[in-house]
């Protein structure tokens, strides 16, 4: 799996916009883009995931480049509930089968402020 | 839907002894299981993945006999941590795979190992 370069912190005053980047530049076209986080001591978290069109769920919103090489996942109004670590992962997405592992880096911790 | 306990959440156990650690998806049924250990302010780290009926693989580094990973049926495996030595204590965190989506893995809340 491709290896990922997220900042290791970030802070955000709650009700504005989180912007998490993250770089996958070795990504390959069968690779998918997921993202995580983990709230302290708790398991983590499915946020959101894509190839290369921009996704959006009811959590979060996606942007990945054209190349593929990088991506943000968007908080539109953050919260002190998303107070976490944000693991953005890159692998090939299994639909049959077994499932491939999830490889995580260190991620960005994300301080939501008042 | 696709709900991951564990159990126990927290144990304290003393040098020598083994910890029984299960973890069940509650919804449906996992064909695949995924054990991470989690040290202070570090990443996870995968131990082993797991099929149902089938042994574990497990990482590099990771010894099998010590942590002995069982997933008997497609909603329980169990990770038991045999002779554990203060150094195993960690944070321990499964997760569940089932079949026909991209995403896949549901996390349990983790289980907090404490040796003494």
């Amino acid at each position: 799996d491709a290896k990922t370069t997220q900042p290791p912190s970030m802070d955000c005053a709650e009700g504005r916009a989180a912007n998490l980047p993250c770089n996958h530049s070795t990504i390959s076209g069968n690779e998918y883009v997921y993202w995580y986080r983990q709230i302290h001591s708790q398991g983590p978290q499915y946020i959101i995931h894509g190839l290369k069109n921009n996704e959006t769920n009811e959590m979060a919103s996606l942007i990945i480049t054209e190349d593929r090489k990088s991506s943000t996942l968007i908080l539109p109004h953050a919260t002190l509930r998303d107070t976490a670590v944000y693991y953005c992962i890159v692998r090939v997405a299994t639909y049959t089968g077994t499932a491939s592992k999830l490889t995580f880096g260190t991620g960005t911790r994300l301080q939501v402020t008042l | 839907g696709a709900v991951v306990s564990q159990h126990p959440s927290r144990v304290i156990c003393k040098s020598g002894t083994s910890v029984k650690i299960e973890c069940r998806s509650l919804d449906f049924q996992a064909t695949t299981m995924f054990w991470y250990r989690q040290f202070p302010k570090q990443s996870l780290m995968l131990m082993a993945t797991s099929n149902e009926g089938s042994k574990a693989t497990y990482e590099q580094g990771v010894e099998k006999d010590k942590f002995l990973i069982n997933h008997a049926s497609l909603t329980l495996s169990t990770l038991t941590v045999t002779s554990a030595h203060p150094e195993d204590s960690s944070f321990y965190i499964c997760s569940a795979s089932r079949r026909g989506t991209a995403y896949e893995q549901y996390f349990g809340p983790g289980t907090r190992l404490t040796v003494t």
